[in-house]
């Protein structure tokens, strides 16, 4: 069974500063696919960024980046230059068989 | 383009109500998912189909809930006999393909049993 773990209910970031989102995951799976999702106060889930467990590197989209190690089985999530419309839930996803498990999420608040 | 779409917004139901929530998901995608997300809490798995077979509704809390994709787009969750423990937002989401694959999700739909 997947299992994912968010420890930090909350964060706080000041604008234009890098901020680290932590995810760790349990699955007996040798192959594996992690998903950030953000999730802003009008609730759509906005997809951010994608690592699968064979990917040679770690993921990286705009500002965003993952800082997957695999023999700790965390992937966090690394926002760069923060800005305030960043502020919101993030959730950290692991696939399972036909589905989405998600942790129980991180909320970032950007301090101007 | 357009993206998953969901209806109501918002919707209020008194306890022993049915409700019907509805998806639609983008053009073409052939999976369907449906998340039921508690208040503070991720997302929960509900049921998905590929096209118009429901290929797993293990995460459906009983029998009160029933969903349906009869043509293979849009998308219909039920849930009859409304209880408060109901209370939620009901996200559905899409994809092209199954597991892998980036879902798109929709805006939800918060519902609040009375």
């Amino acid at each position: 069974a997947q299992k994912i773990t968010q420890t930090q209910p909350g964060m706080f970031v000041q604008e234009k500063e890098a901020v680290t989102l932590d995810c760790t995951y349990d699955t007996s799976d040798p192959s594996y696919g992690l998903f950030w999702y953000k999730q802003p106060s009008s609730g759509e889930m906005i997809f951010l960024i994608y690592q699968g467990s064979y990917d040679q590197q770690n993921a990286t989209e705009g500002r965003y980046s993952l800082n997957f190690q695999k023999a700790r089985k965390s992937a966090n999530l690394v926002i760069s230059a923060s800005q305030l419309g960043d502020s919101a839930m993030y959730f950290c996803a692991m696939v399972g068989a036909n589905n989405l498990f998600f942790g129980t999420g991180t909320r970032l608040t950007v301090i101007p | 383009g357009a993206g998953v779409s969901q209806s109501p917004r918002y919707k209020v139901a008194k306890r022993g109500q049915d409700v019907a929530l509805r998806c639609d998901p983008i053009s073409g995608h052939v999976s369907l998912f449906w998340y039921q997300q508690a208040l503070g809490q991720g997302p929960e798995f509900l049921t998905y189909f590929q096209n118009e077979a429901q290929l797993d509704k293990s995460g459906l809390p009983s029998d009160r809930f029933f969903a349906e994709r009869p043509e293979g787009s849009v998308s219909t969750l039920k849930i009859q006999r409304t209880q408060q423990e109901d209370s939620a937002v009901y996200l559905c989401a899409s994809s092209l393909g199954g597991q892998g694959y980036e879902q798109y999700f929709g805006p939800g739909t918060r519902l609040t049993v009375t």
